[in-house]
């Protein structure tokens, strides 16, 4: 595609549910990062795939946070029993190779949960 | 994390003014470094990077600083438009992938 697409842009859960975001990257992109930004702040790191392994997920705040790429193009965040404290929005970003290349992102996910 | 702050600095300008924001990041062996601007509702969009056997790199209308001394980026923008209204952000490389961000500084365009 043109560029890095997520879905949903909007997600409202009730606390204690799972949600499921998705990122579509650039296709032949072989990175593909997960951030998490809260209002006014700036990114922070989640987790990093390259192709369809999982590098790093050191930035995952739980376990109930789980990311996946099984085929090494589109992924999914899962939260599970989501918190308040979960409230944010969710960035994707793709790139051709490692960090040193330019990375694009997606619009985001912006979750509240209520 | 190594992200700062709760308030968002905010820099207002006079359209067709140059525009300076600054940028303090933490790692002194970080070696590569990266602003971003991002618009509401957007995500972030890269606008120049810079490596740190550098201290300066222009682009179209944008000049990044690097002070490695003082651990200090800077991001001139020339000719500042009703465009460049936006969040801008630093970001340091680290492990060669992830990315350490600063806070993020506010710009306003004054017509």
């Amino acid at each position: 595609g043109a560029g890095v697409s997520q879905s949903p842009r909007y997600k409202v859960a009730k606390r204690g549910q799972d949600v499921a975001l998705r990122c579509d990257p650039i296709s032949g992109h072989v990175s593909l990062f997960w951030y998490q930004q809260a209002l006014g702040q700036g990114p922070e790191f989640l987790t990093y795939f390259q192709n369809e392994a999982q590098l790093d997920k050191s930035g995952l705040p739980s376990d109930r946070f789980f990311a996946e790429r099984p085929e090494g193009s589109v992924s999914t965040l899962k939260i599970q029993r989501t918190q308040q404290e979960d409230s944010a929005v969710y960035l994707c970003a793709s790139t051709t190779g490692g960090g040193r290349t330019e990375a694009f992102f997606g619009q985001g996910t912006r979750l509240t949960v209520v | 994390g190594e992200s700062v702050g709760l308030h968002l600095p905010t820099l207002s300008v006079q359209e067709g003014d140059n525009s300076i924001i600054n940028c303090a990041y933490s790692n002194s062996a970080s070696d590569y470094f990266i602003w971003y601007k991002q618009e509401s509702g957007k995500g972030p969009q890269f606008i120049i990077d810079i490596r740190s056997n550098m201290d300066k790199r222009q682009g179209q209308r944008v000049t990044v600083l690097l002070n490695k001394t003082v651990k200090h980026l800077s991001l001139q923008i020339a000719a500042t438009q009703p465009g460049d209204s936006a969040v801008y952000f630093c970001a340091e490389n680290i492990n060669n992938y992830q990315l350490i961000w600063g806070a993020g500084t506010k710009l306003i365009i004054k017509p």
